[in-house]
């Protein structure tokens, strides 16, 4: 069975720091690592993701991620925050079986940006 | 390109009443089909799940049901809605083989009043 596990349900940063929100995994196979954000009354949108090759996978609005097999982690990274990064991050994972697929959510992050 | 249409945007109903949220998708066939429900605080819940035309999973006993009558229409129901239904509902769909995630809708409020 697959499980995600995000450390700490809010983060709070001021604006021009490094973001860092964390995100463990588990699975029996290898796995498909995402990460989703969501704005307020929103749906989520896909922020990146890995499923094969380069472990550091770069996303829109300046993220990035970093698949580690080792750690069974896939942090969410960005060097400088933007107020605009305030919002809820979800990490989730999948793997390739079958045709009908399910992604496996962590409980979520909310992001506070300060000025 | 795929597209997801979601609606109503926001919703609310009295208790006892009926209820019906659409999605659609566009752009391509043969897509899996997803309901989350999203309650203050509490994350991401699935509610269901569709691979095909008349195939549904249920993965939370509860007074929803949901039913697939297309191939690209998925709709949520309840004959009679609790308190405890309120929450943010949405709809997603992915691909059949994996690696691409989910594509979500816009999402609707629903609130039980």
């Amino acid at each position: 069975a697959q499980s995600v596990t995000q450390l700490g349900s809010h983060v709070s940063v001021s604006e021009g720091a490094l973001v860092l929100l964390r995100c463990n995994y588990s699975s029996s196979v290898p796995p498909y690592l995402f990460w989703y954000v969501q704005y307020p009354n929103q749906g989520l949108q896909l922020l990146l993701k890995y499923t094969t090759g380069a472990t550091l996978v770069k996303g829109i609005n300046g993220f990035e991620a970093e698949f580690k097999k080792s750690e069974t982690s896939f942090h969410l990274t960005k060097p400088s925050a933007h107020m605009s990064d305030a919002a809820e991050y979800f990490c989730a994972v999948s793997y390739s079986g079958g045709s009908n697929y399910k992604l496996t959510f962590g409980k979520g992050t909310l992001l506070t940006v300060n000025p | 390109s795929q597209t997801i249409h979601q609606w109503p945007a926001t919703l609310v109903q009295p208790v006892g009443s009926p209820l019906s949220l659409e999605c659609t998708v566009e752009g391509t066939s043969n897509p899996n089909l997803y309901w989350y429900r999203q309650a203050a605080g509490r994350g991401l819940q699935l509610l269901f799940y569709s691979v095909g035309i008349g195939q549904i999973s249920s993965e939370v006993p509860q007074n929803l049901s949901a039913s697939r009558p297309q191939d690209r229409q998925f709709i949520l129901s309840s004959k009679k809605l609790l308190l405890s239904d309120s929450g943010f509902y949405l709809c997603a769909w992915s691909p059949g083989t994996g690696g691409r995630g989910y594509t979500f809708g816009s999402g609707t409020r629903l609130t039980v009043v």
